[in-house]
Order: structure tokens, then sequence, then C-alpha cells
């Protein structure tokens, strides 16, 4: 099987702009969640979407947002741009919803906000 | 709240030598407890996970971890390292959700094992 892809794999802009990043999850998943990497605050979760409706949320403002299509495939949203944004963005797949489920990274989309 | 508390940011050992890498949780609830690893130019990859039943939990590749609950740790060992084990190692930790899902893992900081020749 295919691993997590997402699209684009480098991204830059600017203060103020907005972005959206996409997640193929591994077929026949269908849970799919979103992580923000940086070298201060390290690995931290978005937010965790399951047959479409958004299940968990982590601690970040509202400015980020997601949403998840009937083919498992998600998209997040970051608008109004901070440099602090810059980061490593991971999607995560898993067969199910349960804790005990494995998650399946991506590459990550490496987002450069100047 | 969960947190994840990884003591080293950096193990340097020589290849062959045994290693331990610390991890320390908080919850007030049952837990479910990961390693994953991520190796230069590479994604995150699952090493092993705790989910219940015995304590100490094997991967694949020769590492080993031990759930303690009374010091609620999760150490990750290997008797012999070698020079392809140079990696980031993430020690994770998610619960179950008040819907039945899974809250999001809450990860350490992480710690880099490096290999010397």
């Amino acid at each position: 099987k295919a691993g997590v892809t997402q699209t684009p794999r480098y991204l830059i802009k600017t203060r103020g702009q907005q972005v959206t990043l996409s997640c193929s999850p591994i077929s026949g998943h269908r849970s799919v969640s979103w992580y923000q990497q940086t070298p201060g605050q390290g690995l931290q979760f978005l937010f965790e979407y399951f047959s479409e409706t958004q299940r968990n949320k982590g601690n970040f403002p509202g400015r980020f947002s997601g949403r998840q299509f009937s083919n498992s495939r998600s998209e997040m949203n970051v608008s109004t741009l901070e440099l602090g944004d810059s980061a490593l963005y991971l999607c995560a797949s898993s067969p199910g919803q349960g804790p005990g489920e494995t998650q399946y990274f991506g590459p990550g989309t490496r987002l450069l906000v100047l | 709240a969960q947190s994840v508390t990884q003591l080293d940011s950096q193990v340097p050992v020589f290849e062959e030598a045994p290693v331990e890498l610390r991890c320390n949780y908080s919850s007030s609830v049952s837990v479910y407890l990961f390693w994953y690893v991520q190796y230069p130019n590479q994604g995150l990859q699952l090493l092993l996970k705790y989910l219940s039943g015995s304590t100490l939990v094997e991967s694949i590749n020769g590492f080993e971890a031990e759930f303690n609950k009374s010091q609620t740790s999760f150490h990750l060992r290997k008797p012999s390292v070698h020079i392809s084990d140079t990696a980031e190692y993430f020690c994770a930790v998610t619960s179950r959700g008040p819907g039945g899902g899974a809250d999001g893992l809450t990860f350490g900081k992480g710690t880099h094992l490096i290999i010397q020749p």
C-alpha cells in the first residue's frame, strides 16, 4: 500500500497570507491527525478527523482549521499567517480512532513564513 | 492534561554498546504509550507500543521498552546498538478521549541517539 502523502512538500508564504495543506491517508484508513513540529515546541497535536468529523482538537488558535472529505483525504488551513507558524506540518493516518491504533506519518509539509 | 518528559536531548554511545533512552509521563487516566523513531531525512515511524498486558514490549529490530506504572516510566533499551540506529527517538502518550476515540498523541521533545564508531 502507498504511504501517507502530503502536498506540497515545501511552501514559502508571507505574514498575513493563508495556506492550505493537503494529506492523503493510507487506503482504507479513516482517521487523520495533524501535528506541528518546531525546534522549540517539538511535536504538538493540532486536530484529528474521523469520518469527516473533527473528534479532537489541540491547543491552537482558531486560525488553524481543517476538514476531512468523504474519501478520508484531509486538508488543514492556516489563516493570517504569523512568523511563528513556520514549522513542519505532519499528517498521520490510522485505520480507526481507538487510542491503541498505530498512527502512520507522512513526510510532512515544511512551511516557511517570511 | 498529559505530558511526556524525555530527560536526555542527546545520548552519544559507542557502537555495540547498550543504550537506554529515558521517558517519563504524567497522566491522571489509563495511558497508551509509544516510541516513534525519525531517521535522518525520513518521516516518523512506530518503533513499539504498550497497550495493556505484559509490561515489556519489543520491536523487530532489537529495541524493548518496559512500562512501569509506579514510576510512570516507559524507558527504551537496546543491548547492542548499530550505526544504523542513529536517529531521533520520540516517546508519546495518549488516552481514551471522552467520545471513546483517542486523544491526540502527546510527544516528548525527543532524544537524539548518536552512535559513535
